[in-house]
């Protein structure tokens, strides 16, 4: 499978410092989603950026999208201990259903 | 707000045994998948429906079947359990693209966690 990849593995940051993840795939894309998932919990849509777009805002989240590097990152700004949790980037390519996964950044915010 | 709910948080059975995962979603969504994570591999699509009696392999079918006989249903059945199947389970749902837009989040149930014996 053609599963993206984040970076790094794990991240752990003071609580207010902002936290950066990237996500390389390999294939071309339709869009690019991010996903983050709290223990033991299922996951949570977080923001999606399609293929023609290079950045896109939503409250603390601020993803951008390089096709020609085949990348995406995803910034969270002035994080919180709630915000500790793991994030995944997914992309759907010419299929209309499927998203493939990456294998996720495990973020810790430390109070 | 969609809910997708997975009958069991948590879940014990015996090598052999046949195991059923049921996964419910109230929003009317046409497409329903079953994904496994484990440590260090991430998400793998193991199946998904498209519509009501309708499925597709996904990356890891082997050792498992399907079962969509209404459309708020999807169910995941391990004919003969296996130790290497233990896993979390996680269920999704998603309406299908529309006219104009193929940008269609997946919503998560909470997970099935699966210990075979």
């Amino acid at each position: 499978s053609q599963q993206g990849e984040e970076d790094p593995q794990a991240l752990s940051i003071q609580e207010g410092e902002n936290a950066t993840m990237n996500c390389s795939y390999k294939t071309s894309i339709n869009n690019l989603q991010w996903y983050r998932q709290n223990s033991g919990r299922g996951l949570v849509h977080l923001i999606l950026i399609r293929s023609n777009e290079r950045e896109k805002h939503s409250g603390r989240l601020r993803v951008t999208l390089d096709t020609s590097k085949k990348s995406s990152s995803l910034l969270i700004t002035a994080s919180r201990a709630a915000d500790t949790a793991s994030y995944f980037c997914a992309h759907r390519g010419g299929s209309n259903y499927k998203l493939t996964f990456g294998k996720g950044t495990l973020l810790t915010v430390n109070p | 707000d969609v809910k997708v709910t997975q009958s069991s948080r948590y879940l014990v059975k015996r090598t052999g045994e046949k195991v059923f995962l049921e996964c419910v979603q109230d929003m009317d969504h046409e497409n329903m998948f079953w994904y496994r994570q484990d440590p260090g591999l991430g998400l793998r699509l193991i199946y998904f429906s498209y519509d009501v009696k309708m499925k597709e392999k996904g990356d890891i079918p082997e050792g498992y079947s399907v079962s969509r006989e209404k459309k708020e249903r999807f169910s995941l059945i391990l004919e003969s359990a296996s130790t290497n199947q233990t896993s979390m389970y996680l269920c999704a749902s998603s309406l299908s693209p529309g006219l104009g837009s193929m940008d269609q989040p997946q919503h998560f149930g909470d997970g099935t966690r699966l210990s075979i014996l």
